[in-house]
């Protein structure tokens, strides 16, 4: 079974520029989040969707962070324009279904960088 | 709101002996879910193991066991036989029941010497 896919793998841009990244969930699975991973903390969740619809983002910095998840498979999650701070490691993961007890499996991540 | 809290930012231990890693968390929910996830070098996040906290058994899955303290709100990761793959960031984490929200702790940097 293949696992959750993201694209790129690192991005570097400078402040106030826009990037975007791509994630693809493990075949049949519902639920897809988005997760912030800054150096030395653990990941902090953005965004929640349940196949196309946004369960929710009450943690996503709506003024700059944008995310969608057309026809319930792939998302994207941009950011536009960047900040500093927005240096991080970007995760996403999937699960079968929503609820504590379903395992959300993590991609690889994407490591921005902000100069 | 809940908090989980991992105090030791590093540790290290001997390859084939036996390592703990503390969590504690704060919570006023009574159903809830304790998750430790384990992410290598290469950043892939994966599950080790899961508790519910309905369940006084303690989890377990094959080298890896918990030793859950409700009332204490305790949640710690026993590794036995450690072995030089075990080398990651361990992150405990926690999700009160029905929700779907993961809070994670800072995580715990453990390398395996051989």
């Amino acid at each position: 079974e293949a696992g959750v896919a993201q694209s790129p793998r690192y991005k570097i841009i400078e402040k106030r520029q826009s990037v975007a990244f791509w994630c693809n969930p493990i075949s049949g699975h519902a639920t897809l989040y988005w997760y912030q991973q800054i150096l030395g903390q653990g990941p902090k969740l953005l965004i929640q969707f349940q196949n196309n619809g946004v369960v929710d983002d009450s943690q996503l910095p709506k003024d700059r962070f944008s995310a969608e998840r057309l026809k319930g498979v792939d998302s994207t999650l941009k950011i536009q324009p960047a900040k500093l701070e927005d240096s991080a490691v970007y995760l996403c993961a999937s699960s079968l279904d929503p609820g504590g007890w379903e395992t959300q499996y993590f991609g690889p991540g994407t490591r921005l960088l902000v100069l | 709101a809940q908090t989980v809290t991992q105090s030791q930012p590093e540790m290290s231990v001997q390859e084939a002996e036996t390592v703990t890693l503390s969590c504690t968390y704060d919570t006023s929910e009574s159903n809830y879910y304790l998750f430790w996830y384990k992410q290598p070098p290469s950043r892939q996040m994966i599950l080790v193991i899961r508790q519910e906290a309905y369940k006084q058994q303690n989890a377990t899955e094959n080298r890896f066991s918990v030793n859950f303290q409700k009332a204490a709100k305790s949640f710690s990761l026993k590794i036995s036989d450690s072995q030089l793959g075990d080398t990651a960031m361990y992150f405990c984490a926690f999700m009160k029941a029905g929700s779907y929200q993961l809070t994670f702790g800072k995580g715990t940097k453990l390398s395996v010497i051989p």
